[in-house]
């Protein structure tokens, strides 16, 4: 049972340039979410998704997209890599579309440098 | 707005004394209680938690946190730490009410455990 996995485990961007973090889990969860890790600042929410064709924004949504064609992957976009962007970036999953008691799954972390 | 605070970035103890890493949320509505624990280079992973009954929770490891409602506090300890458990510990605060919210988890700062031999 691998849980959530995320690609890839480090990258390097020059400003301008786009990419996409993977993330998938094998646990059948609604509810995936995106989250970046910056020193001193906690977990902060970007985007989340309660299900296939269904996301929404978190706190810190701009210069993000996602989208979920299915259960399983829930890909993040950077359109356009801005140096701000630089971050250790979380997926996470969780049972239950509305479950507030369910734990949350970590994926191992993203870690990126926009140069 | 649920706001959750770790009051301290940084605890260093020597191996074997006591800990407590404290936390602190606003909310205006029910709450669950997290504390997640992130080893160096790891993801977060779940510690302990508190959704009801017993307002002292106690994880496999020896910690221990109790939820007090009345100074809206979960404040984590262990009476003696190793080196092992060095680590970055965050509080989270999963709000709930009828008819709403998706449960959307709050975290803290986080608070930088370090044990020295």
């Amino acid at each position: 049972n691998a849980g959530v996995t995320q690609t890839p485990k480090f990258q390097v961007l020059k400003t301008g340039q786009s990419m996409t973090l993977q993330c998938a889990q094998d646990m059948n969860h609604e509810y995936m979410s995106w989250y970046r890790q910056d020193p001193g600042m906690g977990l902060r929410l970007i985007h989340y998704s309660v299900g296939a064709g269904i996301t929404d924004q978190g706190e810190v949504p701009n210069g993000y997209n996602v989208s979920r064609s299915t259960t399983e992957d829930f890909p993040l976009r950077l359109l356009s890599a801005a140096p701000s962007q630089t971050s250790v970036y979380f997926c996470a999953s969780r049972r239950g579309r509305a479950s507030p008691k369910n734990i949350q799954y970590f994926g191992a972390g993203t870690r990126l440098s926009v140069l | 707005a649920q706001s959750v605070t770790q009051l301290d970035s940084q605890v260093p103890v020597f191996e074997e004394a006591p800990v407590e890493l404290r936390c602190n949320y606003s909310s205006s509505v029910s709450v669950y209680l997290f504390w997640y624990v992130q080893y160096p280079n790891q993801g977060l992973q779940l510690l302990l938690k508190y959704l009801s009954g017993s307002t002292l929770v106690k994880s496999i490891n020896g910690f221990e946190a109790e939820f007090n409602k009345s100074q809206t506090s979960f404040h984590l300890r262990k009476p003696s730490v190793h080196i092992s458990d060095t680590a970055e510990y965050f509080c989270a605060v999963s709000e709930w009410s009828r008819g709403s919210t998706l449960g959307r988890l709050y975290f803290g700062r986080g608070t930088q455990l370090t044990v020295w031999p």
